[in-house]
């Protein structure tokens, strides 16, 4: 069964910062890797989608690295800003049949 | 396209009716998730479809719990009786898998705004 980590639960850093994201998944046999954001009562938003095949995918300040075989991911975001502020989750789609399974995410404070 | 489509986005009701979750997917899409978020436990998967078949609903927590897909433009999620404990914030996605030749598939899943439950 997979099973996917966050670590730590929450962080809060001061503006300006650079800043990385933990993921890490148990079953290394995954499709791709998907990070969200999620803002305070509101919806999921893909951020970044990795393949299974790739090492890396950028999207602006984000920066999203996958290592499978060690079962991990990165989710580094450059210079940071309170409107970064919010809840970032990774999941993992494990098998034929695209089973999504989330992390608990990380809510991250982003201080002025 | 308008994305996916919950509704309602608030339900508040008592302990004991019946409840329906509503869902529509984007268009196009051939898989269709139910989550449940809590504080506790995170995001939960309930149950998904595939080309509007139920593949795997290990997640339902109870006999309480079903859902239905009638077509590939509509899904429901019903509670009957509701309890308190039921009360969460239900997410409806979709996805597109995309088959490559000699390779992995590539799909991304993309989620509505969420119904929030209270049973009171």
């Amino acid at each position: 069964k997979q099973e996917v980590t966050q670590i730590p639960a929450a962080l809060s850093v001061p503006e300006g910062e650079n800043l990385v994201l933990n993921c890490s998944f148990t079953d290394s046999a995954i499709y791709n890797l998907q990070w969200f954001r999620q803002d305070p009562g509101k919806g999921l938003t893909s951020l970044l989608l990795i393949q299974s095949s790739q090492r890396e995918q950028t999207s602006g300040r984000l920066n999203a690295s996958l290592d499978k075989s060690s079962g991990r991911s990165t989710l580094y975001i450059a210079a940071s800003q309170p409107g970064d502020s919010a809840t970032y989750l990774c999941a993992v789609y494990t098998g034929a049949n695209s089973k999504l399974t989330f992390g608990k995410g990380i809510t991250l404070s982003v201080r002025p | 396209d308008a994305g996916v489509i919950q509704s309602p986005r608030h339900e508040v009701t008592e302990m004991g009716q019946e409840v329906t979750l509503r869902c529509k997917p984007i268009s196009g899409h051939d898989y269709l998730f139910w989550y449940r978020q809590t504080m506790m436990r995170g995001l939960e998967l309930l149950i998904y479809f595939n080309n509007n078949v139920p593949i795997d609903d290990s997640g339902m927590p109870e006999d309480r719990f079903s859902a239905k897909m009638p077509n590939a433009s509509f899904s429901t999620l019903k509670i009957q009786p509701s309890e308190p404990r039921d009360s969460a914030v239900y997410f409806c996605a979709s996805s597109l898998w995309i088959w490559r030749v000699g390779g992995p598939g590539d799909t991304e899943a993309f989620f509505g705004q969420g119904t929030r439950l209270t049973v009171v």
